[in-house]
């Protein structure tokens, strides 16, 4: 399978424990997008890459979350001393290109803080 | 910045019939739109998009047609079937704008009815 995957689909934590989810994107996709989804809502957009460079985080990304792309490739998002607020399907997508391309979704990590 | 207003919650449709599902957005510099559909557990899936320098695209099943005066987007799908139930959310981008996250609209739950 060429599309983007995501690690690992669920998680379950207790509040103010940290976790790490990681992203592959498709394959030479250069950008990266890290997205928060909540019941019943649409996407929210929290950070990109463009190939290592994180080039823009949202409001919507406290000072709990910190996201790396360290070789251009993979990205990890992770969310330190969680909040049952932080209970979301996170998605990330990739895209290739320089200007607004398609971005291709993977399947998402449900996370739910206890 | 940005909104993307939503129609209809819900739509419900017979099988075989077309489906026309609405979406307004506020900021007149986007100028890229994109159209997802959302199955349960799963990530956005793409189906179509346009760019503010045309007004109608088409695709299999489906049409995406833009209407810049009252910052109006709409996707026809013709002939619906089973497999199209799920829930489709319109995504806007000013390009120009420096940010290149997608903000999305609340999303519209087709439902087909046999």
């Amino acid at each position: 399978d060429t599309g983007v995957s995501q690690n690992p689909r669920h998680k379950i934590t207790k509040r103010g424990q940290n976790v790490t989810f990681r992203c592959d994107p498709i394959s030479e996709h250069n950008r990266l997008y890290w997205y928060r989804q909540t019941l019943g809502q649409g996407p929210e957009f929290l950070t990109y890459f463009q190939n290592e460079a994180q080039l823009e985080k949202s409001r919507l990304l406290s000072d709990r979350f910190s996201a790396e792309r360290p070789k251009g490739s993979f990205s990890t998002l992770e969310i330190q001393r969680t909040e049952q607020g932080d209970s979301a399907m996170y998605l990330c997508a990739s895209s290739f290109g320089q200007g607004p391309e398609t971005q291709y979704f993977g399947p998402g990590t449900r996370l739910l803080v206890l | 910045g940005e909104s993307v207003g939503l129609h209809l919650p819900t739509l419900s449709v017979q099988e075989g019939d077309n489906s026309i599902i609405n979406c307004a957005y506020s900021n007149s510099a986007s100028d890229y739109f994109i159209w997802y559909k959302q199955e349960s557990g799963k990530g956005p899936q793409f189906i179509i998009d346009i760019r503010s320098n045309m007004d109608k695209r088409q695709g299999q099943r489906v049409t995406v047609l833009l209407n810049k005066t009252v910052k109006h987007l709409s996707l026809q799908i013709a002939a619906t079937q089973p497999g199209d139930s799920a829930v489709y959310f319109c995504a806007v981008l000013d390009s120009g704008g420096g940010a290149d996250g997608l903000t999305f609209g609340k999303g519209t739950h087709l439902i087909i009815q046999p």
